[in-house]
């Protein structure tokens, strides 16, 4: 069936460096692909968003690439900071509904 | 986000009860949808409404039910709940001629206890 999948549950980062968090996906039909980000007692938090006849968007401190020959998704943060520990969750989206990835928790070690 | 607000934050409640779970919006947006969220399973869209005389069922409908008072409500409902209905609930919503196409404002949820 179609689904949008993370490719670790766990990240753990140190302070500074850059992070790289991975989705793999099978709908190739899907029209987006977003990131949200979570943190612990909130609701999701938009991050980013890529067409999918895109292969990179940057925003402020992210990049998101898509690679559609393996169906692959990825999330850059430059610089990770405290305030970047979360849940990130991968989207795709098709007839304006989304649909979610498992998510994938980073920690920030200081 | 305080422009999407959900009531109660929290309940426990038993076996059979019929719960209701509101979800009021200030931003003004045309579409609204309700999200379950399990441990290790990410968010499930229940339903979704993309205008008041506009509902729609989700991945995961079977034994809820919706009800879209106004442009800004939209309450869930669990007719007779059962443990595995035990979740977060979350509410969100979204237009696409705003701001980011795709972007949808959630909620702070609800986190339901059926036992």
């Amino acid at each position: 069936g179609e689904s949008v999948g993370l490719h670790l549950p766990t990240l753990s980062v140190q302070e500074g460096d850059n992070s790289i968090i991975n989705c793999a996906y099978s709908n190739s039909a899907s029209d987006y692909f977003i990131w949200y980000k979570q943190e612990s007692g909130k609701g999701p938090q938009f991050i980013i968003d890529i067409r999918s006849n895109m292969d990179k968007r940057q925003g402020q401190r992210v990049t998101v690439l898509l690679n559609k020959t393996v169906k692959h998704l990825s999330l850059q943060i430059a610089a990770t900071q405290p305030g970047d520990s979360a849940v990130y969750f991968c989207a795709e989206t098709s007839d304006y509904k989304l649909s979610f990835g498992a998510g994938t928790t980073v920690t920030v070690r200081a | 986000d305080a422009d999407v607000t959900q009531t109660p934050r929290n309940r426990i409640t038993k076996t059979g009860k019929r719960i209701m779970l509101e979800c009021s919006q200030t931003k003004g947006h045309d579409r609204m949808y309700w999200y379950r969220q399990d441990p290790g399973l990410g968010l499930r869209l229940i339903y979704y409404s993309f205008d008041v005389k506009d509902i729609n069922k989700g991945e995961i409908s079977d034994g809820y039910s919706v009800s879209r008072q106004a442009q800004a409500k939209f309450s869930l409902s669990l007719e007779s709940a059962i443990p595995n209905q035990t979740a977060l609930y979350f509410c969100a919503t979204s237009d696409p001629g705003q701001g980011y196409y795709n972007e949808q404002f959630f909620g702070p949820g609800t986190r339901l206890t059926v036992l």
